[in-house]
């Protein structure tokens, strides 16, 4: 079955260092999503990529999607203490009906 | 408010009882899911619908049962044979059915079984 690796488990960084996570699939995706989680929270959406090769950017917040649409990557600029959490991705084969969640990296930040 | 709603937040159970967990949503989406999240693992489909009275299996159905008879409304019955029952439980719906909608999850349900 699909399977949607996450690199690394655990990230801990000083505030105002970068941060980024990888997301690496054994199949070619059709799109990818991606959610944060707060500790004792619930996922919430952060962004989809559908694009091959696509960047997108929410403030600090970087997304790609590989041009074999196998890997994606989020990158945050100077960390804050509000990035905190666990930050999954979600993919999906073609015409699969059903997301397969990556399992997460926590980020933890040391103020 | 919009959202999703379930309860309760934490649930205790004796082993060998089955234990039923709310998801509540007024957002008018049409598919409903429920995931299990153990620590490390990410989370888990256990089962989805995508019409009222009509769900799939996920990943790990076994153990578990849901019904669809509303479309607000999709319980998740976590019976006695589930091997591993003790974990957080997550709802979620999205607008409409297949990947390319973004997921709202509910608070989710601390499930605890000894």
């Amino acid at each position: 079955g699909q399977q949607v690796m996450q690199i690394p488990q655990y990230q801990h960084v000083q505030e105002g260092e970068d941060f980024t996570t990888y997301c690496n699939s054994s199949t070619t995706l059709s799109n990818i999503q991606w959610y944060k989680q707060r500790p004792g929270g619930h996922p919430v959406f952060l962004i989809q990529l559908v694009k091959s090769g696509e960047v997108k950017k929410q403030k600090r917040l970087t997304f790609q999607f590989g041009e074999a649409k196998k890997n994606s990557s989020l990158h945050i600029t100077a960390t804050q203490t509000t990035d905190v959490g666990t930050y999954f991705c979600a993919g999906a084969n073609f015409g699969n009906e059903k997301l397969t969640f990556g399992t997460g990296t926590r980020l933890t930040i040391i103020p | 408010d919009g959202g999703i709603t379930q309860s309760p937040k934490y649930l205790f159970r004796k082993e060998g009882q089955n234990v039923t967990l709310s998801c509540e949503q007024n957002l008018n989406h049409d598919a409903m899911y429920w995931y299990r999240q153990d620590p490390g693992q990410g989370l888990r489909l256990i089962y989805y619908s995508q019409i009222v009275n009509d769900f799939q299996k996920g990943d790990i159905a076994e153990g578990y049962s849901v019904s669809r008879e509303k479309k607000e409304s999709f319980p998740l019955t976590v019976t006695s044979a589930q091997k591993n029952p003790t974990a957080f439980y997550l709802c979620a719906s999205s607008i409409g059915t297949g990947v390319a909608y973004e997921q709202y999850f509910g608070p989710g349900t601390r499930l605890t079984v000894t």
